[in-house]
């Protein structure tokens, strides 16, 4: 079992709906939660964390929490067609030095 | 720097070979990173700098990778006797101290092909 396990997609949606991305962590012990998101040959770059259970908003981001079911997500609202991208789960466990990613899902927003 | 940079952006070697990539962090991040990403892949950790604590090297996939980081600053990761499967592309990034609840700042990578 991978420690963090995401759907490789691609997820398609048409622009204006909600995107919802989800992420799955096996360490009960992980603390804090990030989301990246990757345009196809650039480096990651942080758009979401989370450490507390429930939701977290930033603009059309949300990440949802639930450390009992060990699962993250990240919801798009009002997707565009620039949200078009490879997004990243990763999760730090606090007894460990570095972030465990996920292997992504490709998001495809159909204009 | 304003952001973690990288060089070369880009490097083709041939089997055997030897190849050092570069890593400058963000100024004031005493945290340095390096993960790998074959096509298609998620990230792969190989190692981690911390200030002057001796670095935790758990992520390298063999004797032949090594990496060091001069001065608390400045990073260099090192293949030798390059393999066709050390392909992919090498990400770099800093972050402000051990805890890393606030996320990384990558650099651009290098991507590393091998023929």
């Amino acid at each position: 079992q991978k420690e963090v396990e995401q759907n490789s997609g691609p997820l398609s949606v048409p622009e204006g709906a909600i995107a919802s991305l989800n992420c799955t962590y096996s360490d009960r012990g992980s603390q804090s939660f990030f989301w990246y998101r990757q345009y196809s040959g650039k480096s990651p770059e942080l758009i979401m964390f989370i450490y507390s259970n429930g939701d977290k908003e930033d603009g059309r981001f949300t990440a949802q929490l639930n450390k009992a079911s060990q699962y993250v997500s990240l919801l798009i609202r009002d997707s565009q067609p620039s949200d078009s991208a490879t997004y990243l789960c990763a999760v730090n466990n606090m007894g460990r030095r570095a972030l465990t990613f996920g292997s992504g899902t490709r998001l495809q927003v159909q204009p | 720097g304003a952001g973690v940079s990288q060089s070369p952006s880009n490097k083709v070697t041939e089997k055997g070979k030897d190849v050092e990539l570069r890593c400058d962090p963000i100024s004031g991040h005493t945290a340095l990173y390096w993960y790998r990403q074959s096509l298609g892949q998620g990230l792969e950790f190989l190692i981690y700098f911390q200030g002057n604590s001796a670095p935790d090297k758990s992520g390298l996939p063999s004797d032949r990778f090594s990496a060091e980081r001069t001065g608390g600053s400045v990073s260099t990761l090192t293949i030798q006797r390059t393999q066709q499967e050390d392909s992919a592309v090498y990400l770099c990034a800093s972050s402000l101290n051990r805890i890393t609840n606030y996320g990384y700042t990558f650099g651009s990578g290098t991507r590393l092909t091998i023929v």
